[in-house]
């Protein structure tokens, strides 16, 4: 099945500073999706992206889904401490009979410092 | 509105046991699914189920059995709990949408360690 390699694994930021995450892969996708997991809690999604090249933003989250369709990367600006999470980024493909496979990265764990 | 409601959040299980993971979601949507998350590992999918009725087993099925007798419930049993299957498990449920123009929603997990 398709693989979605995320990187960094963890990183650790002063309050303040900007956060860059990305995911790519070997296989195309037809949608990114970027999630956050609080401790304790499950995964809630943070942007969707549908389109090669859209750029999407919420708030101080920006991502981007590549051109290629095979990538996409999260920024988080003026990191705050609430910040500190999970982050997971999905790709969908198409798999036939108009179901879809949802892969996950295996996450960037965020922790902040005051 | 309560979303994706799973029990128990905490379970710990003899080699052997049996149990059920319960999953209820109040928002009439037709798909839901199955995760379980180990370490370091994202996501996998176990089953899901896109309607009432009807099942389908995901990446890592094994060891796992579901049923959807309704639109809100889908509960996951374990048979012959293994070590192999302490890990965190996560319900999730989405509208019928364009692929996964719907998002997931997720319950808060259901921690399970079998020893």
């Amino acid at each position: 099945g398709q693989q979605l390699n995320q990187s960094p694994q963890s990183m650790f930021i002063q309050e303040g500073e900007d956060v860059s995450m990305n995911c790519t892969s070997s296989s195309i996708f037809n949608t990114w999706l970027w999630y956050k997991q609080d401790p304790g809690e499950g995964p809630v999604l943070l942007i969707a992206l549908y389109k090669a090249g859209e750029l999407t933003s919420n708030g101080r989250l920006t991502a981007q889904f590549g051109i290629t369709r095979k990538d996409s990367f999260l920024n988080i600006s003026a990191s705050i401490p609430s910040d500190v999470g999970i982050y997971f980024c999905a790709g969908t493909t198409y798999s036939g009979a108009g179901s879809y496979q949802l892969t996950f990265g295996k996450g960037t764990k965020l922790s902040v410092i005051p | 509105n309560a979303g994706v409601t799973q029990t128990p959040k905490f379970r710990i299980l003899k080699i052997g046991q049996s149990m059920t993971l319960q999953c209820t979601q109040d928002m009439n949507h037709n798909y839901m699914y199955w995760y379980r998350q180990d370490p370091g590992m994202g996501l996998k999918l176990i089953y899901y189920s896109v309607g009432a009725g009807i099942t389908d087993k995901g990446e890592v099925p094994n060891g796992y059995n579901v049923s959807r007798s309704t639109t809100e419930d889908f509960p996951l049993r374990l048979e012959l709990a293994a070590p192999s299957q302490t890990s965190v498990y996560f319900c999730a449920s989405r509208p019928q949408g364009e692929g996964f123009n719907s998002p997931l929603h997720f319950g808060n997990g259901t921690r399970l360690t079998v020893t």
